[in-house]
């Protein structure tokens, strides 16, 4: 069964740093999702990426973070200057068919902000 | 406001006992929910959706548009059902982002 593959699993980074986190969607989806955790609370939709542009991006989403879907297949998600409070679970998740809720998640990458 | 409500953070069960998670909602429109699992070690798969009115595993879920709650649930737990479940709701439009309610974790214990 296709998988949605997210690397890396873990990342420990310094305050202020920047970070890049990488995710490769099923192939012939075509809509794409940035969601996070922070240990404890809810899953969080971060930004939704249809037709190589976002679609939509939640209030978390600010000029800190950017997506990018450079080669057609990888999806990243950059984070600018780290803060202590990015630390969480981010996760990755591609959809085919609009409305059907059958999103395909990745693993996540776990962001740890030191 | 769009949110999803699971009151119970841990739902402790004997095997063979019925289950109910349970799920409220809060959308002035028609929302499609969704039933999210995740095993230990595993990744958010999706267990099941209102649209479709199926049975997965065992489990069914019916929306209640009058009490807004979209409980999960199953007659007979067994212990390979333990893992959290997320209800989760699409407010629909372009973008099918879903808003999550915090998660229960369902322990079967045999």
């Amino acid at each position: 069964e296709p998988e949605v593959t997210q690397t890396p699993s873990h990342q420990v980074t310094q305050m202020g740093q920047e970070v890049i986190l990488h995710c490769v969607p099923i192939s012939n989806h075509l809509y794409f999702y940035w969601y996070r955790q922070i240990l404890g609370q809810k899953v969080e939709f971060l930004v939704s990426f249809y037709n190589n542009e976002i679609s939509e991006k939640s209030e978390i989403f600010d000029d800190q973070f950017s997506v990018e879907r450079p080669d057609g297949s990888n999806f990243t998600l950059k984070i600018r200057s780290t803060k202590l409070e990015d630390s969480a679970m981010y996760f990755c998740a591609s959809l085919l068919i609009s409305g059907t809720g059958s999103y395909t998640f990745g693993s996540g990458t776990r962001l740890t902000v030191v | 406001a769009q949110r999803v409500t699971q009151p119970e953070k841990l739902l402790s069960v004997f095997k063979g006992a019925p289950v109910e998670l349970k799920c409220n909602y809060s959308y002035s429109g028609s929302p499609e929910l969704f039933w999210y699992v995740q095993y230990s070690r595993q990744r958010l798969q999706l267990l099941l959706r209102h649209i479709s009115r199926e049975s997965i595993k065992g489990f069914t879920a019916d929306l209640n548009k009058g009490e807004t709650s979209f409980h999960l649930k199953k007659p007979f737990a067994q212990e390979e059902d333990s893992a959290m479940y997320y209800c989760a709701l699409s407010p629909g439009g372009a973008t099918n982002k879903l808003i999550f309610g915090t998660g229960t974790l369902l322990a079967v214990q045999p």
